[in-house]
């Protein structure tokens, strides 16, 4: 079945350093979302990206759609102790439903 | 705006008792979905439906079944619960097809004993 696999799984940076986190998945993608959880909370949808090599930006978040619709990156600039918290993606291969990957986690040092 | 709430949000179960979680959304959303969250998994998909009346099992769907008998109503049914299904468990919502956002509930948390 259909496999996303994301790296890292956790990464500590200094407040102000830049963080990536990669997403695979084992088969090609319709689309792909991207979502937040902060500790405790529950998952909030950042962004859907749909075009193979697609690039889109929201403010100090950059994400990127492979070009074989196979992988996908999520890029910040300058962390700020709010970007704290697991950041998840979530393929789709044109069924419902989506399969989650495994997140990252990202602890931002003041 | 409630949008999708969950209920309860912490419950204790003894190994083989039984219980129903409720998900209910007030977006007039098509799609539902019941994940499971566990440490270092992520979310895995346990059922979901695509309107009311239909029900689709997901990656995980063994030990559980799930109705959607209204539209805003998604119940998952745990009907002889196991330790292994401890866990948190979150229900979403998307208005229409896979190209729309989820909007997720608060989770439930559940221990079984």
């Amino acid at each position: 079945g259909q496999q996303v696999m994301q790296i890292p799984q956790y990464q500590h940076v200094q407040e102000g350093e830049d963080f990536t986190t990669y997403c695979n998945s084992s088969t090609t993608l319709s689309n792909i979302q991207w979502y937040k959880q902060r500790p405790g909370g529950h998952p909030v949808f950042l962004i859907q990206l749909v075009k193979s090599g697609e690039v889109k930006k929201q403010k100090r978040l950059t994400f990127q759609f492979g070009e074989a619709k196979k992988n996908s990156s999520l890029h910040i600039t300058a962390t700020q102790t709010t970007d704290v918290g697991t950041y998840f993606c979530a393929g789709s291969s044109g069924t419902y439903k989506y399969i989650f990957g495994t997140g990252t986690r990202l602890k931002v040092l003041a | 705006n409630a949008g999708v709430t969950q209920t309860p949000k912490f419950r204790v179960l003894k190994t083989g008792q039984s219980m129903t979680l409720l998900c209910a959304q007030d977006m007039n959303h098509e799609y539902m979905y019941w994940y499971r969250q566990d440490p270092g998994m992520g979310l895995r998909l346990i059922h979901y439906s695509v309107g009311e009346g239909t029900t689709a099992k997901g990656e995980v769907p063994d030990g559980y079944n799930v109705s959607r008998l209204k539209k805003q109503n998604f119940l998952l049914g745990l009907e002889s619960a196991a330790p292994s299904q401890t866990s948190v468990y979150f229900c979403a919502s998307s208005k229409n097809g896979i190209s729309q956002p989820q909007h997720f509930g608060d989770g439930t948390r559940l221990s079984i004993l």
